[in-house]
């Protein structure tokens, strides 16, 4: 119940197309829903989050939708570039229970190239 | 130095040897965390640490030993490993647990083990 799938497990887009990458969960205890960008050799980055009480969330070329009742949620990138040739997490975290931390669980990631 | 660094960031060792990851974070922040990133699988969760105190272990090996000596420092210890230990460690670090705070990340140390 704690998993969040993942899908595609890689895409490959041509410049300025728009990349889609989509997540779904099971537990409906999650209130918050990350995704983070790793390009090679660097740690994973905060990209975008959402909270299930919008259905969306914009930040320049990436947006988020959220569709609650079908326990899914998706990153879209807008005129993709060859700079955002990267891996992309999606995640899922709920409220721990006092004392305990909230914990991130993560998809298996999407290896994305933009072709230039 | 800024943000979350990690050393070293390559090690290889055979399976009777002990060595020690290191992670420093420069943002004051209170919480600390290791994960495990394999090829194609999801960031496992390994350890947190709350302000030096030790808030979960997700059922890892005890081959592996964390060490968080102040809120700045972690450490994981790794001794008798196994080649399926191979993979890259993580370290990240967030204002505090809870809430939604961001979780930033280190660049990984790249395990290799013989």
């Amino acid at each position: 119940q704690q998993q969040v799938k993942q899908s595609p497990q890689s895409l490959i887009v041509q410049k300025g197309g728009i990349s889609i990458i989509n997540c779904a969960y099971e537990n409906t205890a999650f209130d918050y829903f990350p995704w983070y960008q790793q390009f090679p050799g660097k740690g994973p980055a905060l990209l975008i989050a959402i909270r299930p009480d919008v259905s969306e969330k914009k930040e320049g070329r990436f947006t988020i939708s959220f569709n609650k009742s079908a326990k899914q949620f998706s990153l879209h990138i807008m005129d993709s570039q060859p700079g955002d040739s990267a891996t992309y997490f999606c995640a899922a975290s709920n409220a721990g229970s006092s004392g305990s931390a909230r914990q991130l669980t993560f998809g298996s990631g999407t290896q994305l190239t933009v072709l230039p | 130095e800024t943000g979350v660094t990690q050393t070293p960031r390559h090690l290889v060792m055979g399976m009777t040897n002990k060595k020690s990851l290191k992670c420093e974070q420069h943002l004051g922040h209170n919480a600390m965390y290791w994960y495990k990133q394999s090829a194609k699988k999801p960031l496992e969760l390994m350890f947190v640490y709350s302000l030096e105190e030790r808030v979960e272990n997700n059922s890892v090996p005890s081959r592996f030993s964390p060490e968080c000596p102040n809120s700045s420092h972690l450490f994981l210890h790794l001794h008798t490993l196994q080649p399926e230990d191979s993979a890259l460690y993580l370290c990240a670090s967030s204002q505090s647990l809870g809430s939604y705070n961001e979780q930033f990340f280190g660049p990984g140390t790249r395990l290799t083990v013989l």
